[in-house]
């Protein structure tokens, strides 16, 4: 079965502080995808950033960072100098099988 | 217009009254998804399809059914609806690739009083 961690409920941090996000997941399958999706108070989801299962290049785009091991079946996502826009509930999520599951979410507030 | 929209996008009803959420896309994906999201639930599955004539059970799919009317469009019903069905309801798509990227509309806030 496949299952997606997110341990961490809420995270408050002061504006420009860094933050990571734990995501840790489950599979069988050899191949697979993971995505992290943005949820803004506005309610719609964002993707943000898409990794398959070959690939464990860390990948940084802008404040933005993933860090994908396979070895500890975790890919984690941290922000940079946090801003307050950057408040909102982020979901880990795993595609395989034709399926996508989603972590229970992580709502992160930046206070300014 | 947005390339996956739900309508109604918010909706008060009462217990047992029979609810359609539709969801229709403009991406040309065959895939289309309806999640449901709960405060610390995450999005759960509760029908997916891949094709007109594929319809696929979830996670979650006890009382609700699922239309796949066209390739564009794809409704959620909730025949009785109760209070436990509250939650804010997504619909997605994705394409034949198996990259699992959804596309996803801007979700339906339904409350059953």
């Amino acid at each position: 079965a496949q299952k997606v961690t997110q341990a961490q409920t809420e995270i408050s941090v002061v504006e420009k502080e860094d933050v990571t996000l734990d995501c840790v997941y489950e599979t069988r399958d050899t191949t697979y995808y993971l995505f992290w999706y943005k949820q803004p108070p506005s309610g719609e989801l964002v993707f943000l950033i898409r990794r398959n299962s070959f690939d464990e290049q860390n990948e940084i785009s802008g404040r933005y960072s993933w860090n994908f091991q396979k070895s500890t079946s975790s890919f984690n996502f941290t922000i940079t100098a946090s801003q307050v826009v950057d408040s909102a509930v982020y979901f880990c999520a795993l595609t395989g099988g034709f399926k996508t599951i989603f972590g229970a979410g992580t709502r992160l507030f930046v206070k300014a | 217009d947005a390339d996956v929209t739900q309508t109604p996008r918010n909706r008060i009803t009462k217990t047992g009254k029979r609810i359609m959420l539709e969801c229709s896309q403009t991406k040309g994906h065959d895939r289309m998804y309806w999640y449901r999201q709960d405060p610390g639930l995450g999005l759960r599955l509760i029908y997916y399809s891949f094709d007109v004539k594929d319809i696929n059970k979830g996670e979650i799919s006890d009382g609700y059914s699922v239309s796949r009317q066209a390739q564009a469009k794809f409704s959620l019903s909730l025949e009785s609806a109760i209070p436990n069905q509250t939650a804010l309801y997504f619909c997605a798509t994705s394409d034949f690739t198996d990259t699992g990227e959804l596309f996803f509309g801007e979700g339906s806030r339904l409350t059953v009083l």
